[in-house]
C-alpha cells in the first residue's frame, strides 16, 4: 500500500519569506501523480500544484513550486514571498495514474507571521 | 468552476441515531468520495464510488454504508452513530481522463455524536 509522510506537523513563515513543506511517499508503482492541496481554516481545501511522475521538470504555479525526487520519493512544496493568506494546513497527496483513489499525509499547519 | 455541496457544516446527533451525509457535485464528475479528517490522522477514505450505484471500501469502512444513486449525489450513511464517529467528513468528487486525480472538495461536515 502507498504511504505518504509529513514529517512537519507545524512550520511558521515571516511575511514575504520563503518556506519549503516536505513530503515523502512510498510506492512500487512508476506511474502516479503527486499533489499539494491547501485548506484554510474553515475554508474548502484546494489544489495548489499537481506533478506527474514521468515529467523530469517540476512544476510550479506563480509562488508554488515543487523539488521533485523521483529516485528519493520525496515532493517538497516551496512557497516563495509568503502572504498572509497562505496560511492553512496542506496536505501532500500520492496518487496512481488508474486508480483515481489518492492517498493523503497527515497535513503540515503553515503559519505566517506578519 | 467545480461545486461540491455538502449538506450540513453542523451537525448534532445522538449515540444510535442512523445518521445522512449529502455530497452532491455539479460537474458530472464520475468519481465520488468520502472522508474522514481528524487532528494528526490526516484524511482517510471511508468509502469512494466510481459511478453510479458502484462503491469500493476505502481505509476505514467499517459503522459506514454509502449510497449513490444518481451521478451527482453521494450520500454517507452511519447506521447507528457511536461517539468515535465524532469528526469532520469531507466529500469531494474527480473526473476520470486527462484531469482525473484532481479532487475538489466541499467546504465539510462537522459532526458531533453525543
Amino acid at each position: 500500500a502507498q504511504t505518504v509522510t509529513q514529517s512537519q506537523p507545524e512550520m511558521s513563515v515571516q511575511e514575504a519569506e520563503t518556506v519549503t513543506l516536505s513530503c515523502t511517499y512510498d510506492t512500487s508503482e512508476s506511474d502516479y501523480y503527486l499533489f499539494w492541496y491547501k485548506q484554510p481554516p474553515s475554508r474548502q481545501m484546494i489544489l495548489v500544484i499537481r506533478q506527474e511522475a514521468y515529467k523530469q521538470q517540476n512544476a510550479t504555479e506563480n509562488r508554488f513550486s515543487v523539488n521533485f525526487q523521483k529516485a528519493a520519493k520525496s515532493f517538497s512544496l516551496k512557497i516563495s514571498d509568503s502572504q498572509l493568506g497562505d496560511a492553512a494546513m496542506y496536505f501532500c497527496a500520492y496518487c496512481n495514474t488508474n486508480a483515481g483513489k489518492s492517498t493523503f499525509g497527515d497535513g503540515t499547519t503553515l503559519t505566517v507571521k506578519p | 468552476d467545480v461545486k461540491v455541496t455538502q449538506s450540513s457544516r453542523y451537525l448534532v446527533k445522538r449515540t444510535g441515531e442512523k445518521v445522512f451525509l449529502e455530497c452532491v457535485q455539479d460537474m458530472d464528475h464520475e468519481n465520488m468520495f468520502w472522508y474522514r479528517q481528524d487532528p494528526g490522522l490526516g484524511l482517510r477514505l471511508i468509502y469512494f464510488s466510481y459511478d453510479v450505484k458502484m462503491k469500493e471500501k476505502g481505509d476505514i469502512p467499517e459503522g459506514y454504508s454509502v449510497s449513490r444513486e444518481k451521478k451527482e449525489r453521494f450520500s454517507l450513511i452511519l447506521e447507528s452513530a457511536s461517539t468515535n464517529q465524532t469528526s469532520m467528513y469531507l466529500c469531494a468528487s474527480s473526473l476520470t481522463g486527462i484531469a482525473k486525480n484532481i479532487q475538489y472538495f466541499g467546504a465539510g461536515t462537522r459532526l458531533s455524536v453525543l
